[in-house]
Parts: structure tokens; sequence; C-alpha cells
């Protein structure tokens, strides 16, 4: 079984539109994030949920909407998609507390044209 | 803000040791995490080493840090051609979130 899965693997759309990522596990974990990963590999944390409830809001566009309705699903709303957009998002979950290993989703990979 | 540096590219042959280092600015971070990442996948977790420790080993993998300098290094012995992916080394912070911050990635290229 996936712990950690996200739908859908891959997403080309047209600028201006509106997407959505899912995530969810089954880890039974309380805390989820989002990262995003540009072409240059480079990774950076957008967002962290704590049972439902948002903890990290890195410097992200308020374009980018994360919605949790329960702390096993994390989605990621992106609204008026921009070229810039275009990257690989990863989902990952982890107990709450420090040293909880974050265990990644295997990523969507998003393409606006 | 935090920032964790590594280099871009590591090449070696088959069957020597692979050295991949990393340099953090945190000097709260709690612990320091290794992920692999192979081409058109996720994240997989290889080892994480405690602030408090010098030196961590697993099998394959020894992970030494050294906390007065903020450097963490990633030796992988007897390098194989699986070994090759992209290797990123991550700090945690002692602030809330479990935030991590994640090096620039080293791509390591194992050569037969």
């Amino acid at each position: 079984d996936t712990a950690v899965s996200q739908t859908p693997k891959y997403l080309v759309t047209q600028m201006g539109n509106d997407k959505s990522i899912k995530c969810e596990q089954n880890l039974g974990h309380d805390t989820m994030y989002w990262y995003k990963q540009d072409s240059k590999k480079f990774l950076k944390i957008m967002f962290s949920y704590n049972n439902k409830e948002l903890i990290i809001n890195e410097t992200v566009p308020n374009r980018f909407s994360p919605k949790s309705p329960d702390k096993a699903h994390l989605n990621l709303h992106i609204n008026s998609l921009e070229l810039g957009d275009s990257a690989v998002y990863f989902c990952a979950s982890s107990q709450e507390g420090p040293k909880e290993t974050q265990y990644f989703g295997p990523g969507t990979r998003l393409l606006v044209l | 803000g935090e920032d964790v540096e590594q280099s871009l590219f590591l090449s070696v042959r088959e069957g020597d040791s692979s050295v991949i280092n990393c340099t953090y600015t945190d000097s709260s971070s709690t612990y320091l995490y290794w992920y692999k990442q192979e081409p058109g996948a996720g994240l997989q977790l290889l080892t994480y080493i405690f602030s408090n420790m010098d030196m961590k080993q697993d099998q394959r993998l020894t992970v030494l840090l050294n906390k007065k300098d903020k450097h963490l290094s990633l030796r992988i012995a007897d390098t194989q051609t699986g070994d090759s992916a992209i290797y990123f080394c991550a700090d945690q912070g002692r602030g809330g979130g479990n935030k991590l911050t994640f090096g620039t990635g080293t791509q390591l290229k194992v050569e037969l």
C-alpha cells in the first residue's frame, strides 16, 4: 500500500486556469506538508498542516490555497496558474514533533503552458 | 533565514567511496537528514543524525557532523550504479511545524 499518494502524477494546463492537486496519507500521521521543487531541483516548503490546522505558510502567493478536509488529506488548489508555477509539487507527512521523519509522495509534475 | 549549501555534482567510479558534503547556517538545528531522489521519483529518506552526535553509521552509509563548523557529510562505501541520484541534505531547526530546509542537492553520477 502506498504510504503517501498524490494525484494526478502529471498535470499540463494553460495559463490562467485553476487546478487542484490531491494528497492522501495512510500512515496515521498528524502533520502534512507541501513542497515545491523547481526546474533546478531546489526544494522549498510551502505549507504544513497539523491536525487540519495551518502551521507553516511560507512566502507563497495567495493564489495557492491548501485545504485539509481531515488529517489524512491535504489538497493544494492553485488559482490563475502562471508559467512560473511549473514545477514538481511534493506532499509529505510525519508525526508531530522533532525527529519525526517526513515521508514524501511521488510528486505531481505541473506544466503550465 | 536558514541556508543549506551543497556542491552540485559528484562523479565517482563504481566501487569507490563517495563523499557528499553539506554546510548549513542554522545554529539551532536539531536533526539533519539525507534524502535520495532518483530520476522522476520522490524523496527517499536515507538517514538522519541528531545534532548532539558526531557520527552515525548505517550499512554502507556514514554520516559525519561537525557542529562547530556546521558541516555535514554523507559517505557511501562501495558506490554502485544504483546509487546514481540526487542527494539532498536537510536541516530541521527548532521552529514550529517540523520545517525542513533543503540543500541545493548533489547529483551523484557513478561510472563503470
